[in-house]
């Protein structure tokens, strides 16, 4: 059982470097979720989405853009990255007939930006 | 929009002792609550979850959540812990209802649990 898969789980950029970080998961779950981790800050809640094809701001969008072309996958983009998105980053879903379901997250991608 | 307080950044409990992770919230309407773990190199795992009903939830292995309206917690809690229960905790509360639907959770900034022999 995969669950939610991230690649990669390691990156080091330069500064205005661009990169994409992808989210696969195979429970057929409609709502996928990009979230930072920082210390002391918690999860912050980046993009959003519903479904295939649509995508939303979450509280911290600035810098970071998305896409769901498939519903299985969900990509996180940095298109000029900055020293102050080096961070843990983790994709969750889950089903979209659940209110209260719980999140499935992945293990998560380091990125560093020098 | 709603919110969760952890207070302690560390909690350190020997083996075999009971363990609370403490957690405050503060809501507009009814509460939904949610305890998630994380170990180290790992992604948030699901423990339990409070909706309604019993105020005392039970999740996975051994833990435990007491709700308290009149206080407004949602404690973690386990009778006897285990070294292997070290890692970080994390409450929630479902927040807003999110454009197109689903609903947004916010984090607590998590405790750290280290449980010694």
């Amino acid at each position: 059982n995969a669950g939610v898969t991230q690649t990669p789980k390691f990156r080091v950029l330069k500064t205005g470097q661009s990169m994409t970080l992808l989210c696969a998961q195979d429970m057929n779950h409609e709502y996928m979720y990009w979230y930072r981790q920082d210390p002391g800050m918690g999860l912050r809640l980046i993009h959003y989405s519903v479904g295939e094809g649509t995508t939303a701001k979450g509280e911290v969008p600035d810098g970071y853009n998305v896409s769901r072309l498939k519903k299985q996958n969900f990509l996180l983009g940095l298109e000029s990255a900055a020293p102050s998105q080096t961070s843990v980053y983790f994709c969750a879903s889950r089903e979209r007939d659940r209110v209260t379901g719980e999140l499935f997250f992945g293990e998560g991608s380091r990125l560093t930006v020098l | 929009a709603q919110s969760v307080a952890q207070p302690e950044d560390q909690v350190n409990v020997a083996e075999g002792n009971p363990l609370t992770v403490k957690c405050t919230y503060s809501v507009s309407g009814n509460p939904y609550l949610f305890w998630y773990v994380q170990y180290p190199n790992r992604g948030l795992q699901f423990l339990l979850k409070y909706i309604t009903g019993d105020n005392l939830v039970k999740g996975s292995y051994g833990f435990e959540a007491e709700f308290n309206k009149s206080q407004t917690s949602f404690h973690l809690k386990k009778p006897s812990a285990l070294v292997s229960d070290s890692a970080l905790y994390f409450c929630a509360v479902r927040d807003q209802i999110l454009t197109g639907g689903g609903n947004k959770l916010t984090f607590g900034t998590g405790t750290q649990l280290k449980v010694e022999l």
